[in-house]
């Protein structure tokens, strides 16, 4: 079967400091590959989605970078962290095709001091 | 593109008490639907989804929703709650014929069950 993982759970960074947080699948072959950041009441909100190794389409302009260097593997990062990235940032994983669900890791729950 | 309504951000309702989460949606295309939940501080979780043929879809934990093509709704029903179903429902809108499976999302709506 499918699972994912994402790491870490939550982490605590100052403003300034640098970001990576990283998103493994297994079980399954050539992802549709996603992130997500949920801020309170507001829904989710794509940032970042990939079909394939080095493909990475942004959805929203900001302070955020996404790479996928394996299959399998999909990374969130920043430079410089700012306080409105605050939030809870979800990756998710789909088969490629409109009818298929998404599937969810646990989250980061990410505090900028 | 597409999008979802939630209608209510909160709904309230006390244990062994039927309940509805409204959803509706916006699409220019035909489309298949999902209904999500998430407990505190966890990811989503997959309820139930439509895809094509009987518009009562049936989910796991006693769920069920029906898609409503001609209201564009596709609401989310249990016949008796309890406790342990209070948290966040989120339904979603995938446009048929991507190959990407972007999902729109609603904002969500809390259930909350009380004793």
């Amino acid at each position: 079967s499918q699972t994912i993982h994402q790491w870490p759970a939550t982490l605590v960074q100052p403003v300034g400091s640098p970001l990576s947080l990283e998103c493994t699948v297994e079980g399954t072959s050539n992802p549709n590959l996603y992130w997500y950041r949920q801020a309170a009441g507001r829904g989710l909100q794509l940032l970042f989605y990939s079909v394939g190794i080095g493909q990475i389409s942004s959805e929203v302009p900001q302070n955020l970078s996404a790479s996928r260097p394996q299959d399998r593997q999909f990374i969130l990062s920043s430079k410089k962290l700012l306080l409105s990235d605050s939030g809870f940032y979800l990756c998710a994983w789909s088969i490629q095709g409109s009818n298929q669900p998404q599937h969810f890791g646990d989250g980061t729950r990410l505090s900028i001091l | 593109a597409q999008s979802v309504t939630q209608l209510d951000s909160q709904v309230p309702v006390f244990e062994e008490a039927p309940v509805e989460l409204r959803c509706n949606y916006s699409s220019s295309v035909s489309v298949y639907l999902f209904w999500y939940v998430q407990y505190p501080n966890q990811g989503l979780q997959l309820l139930l989804k439509y895809l094509s043929g009987s518009t009562l879809v049936k989910g796991i934990n006693g769920f069920e929703a029906e898609f409503n093509k001609s209201q564009t709704s596709f609401h989310l029903r249990k016949p008796s709650v309890h406790i342990s179903d209070t948290a966040e429902y989120f339904c979603a809108v995938s446009g048929r014929g991507s190959t990407l499976g972007r999902l729109y999302f609603g904002r969500g709506t809390q259930l909350t069950v009380w004793p």
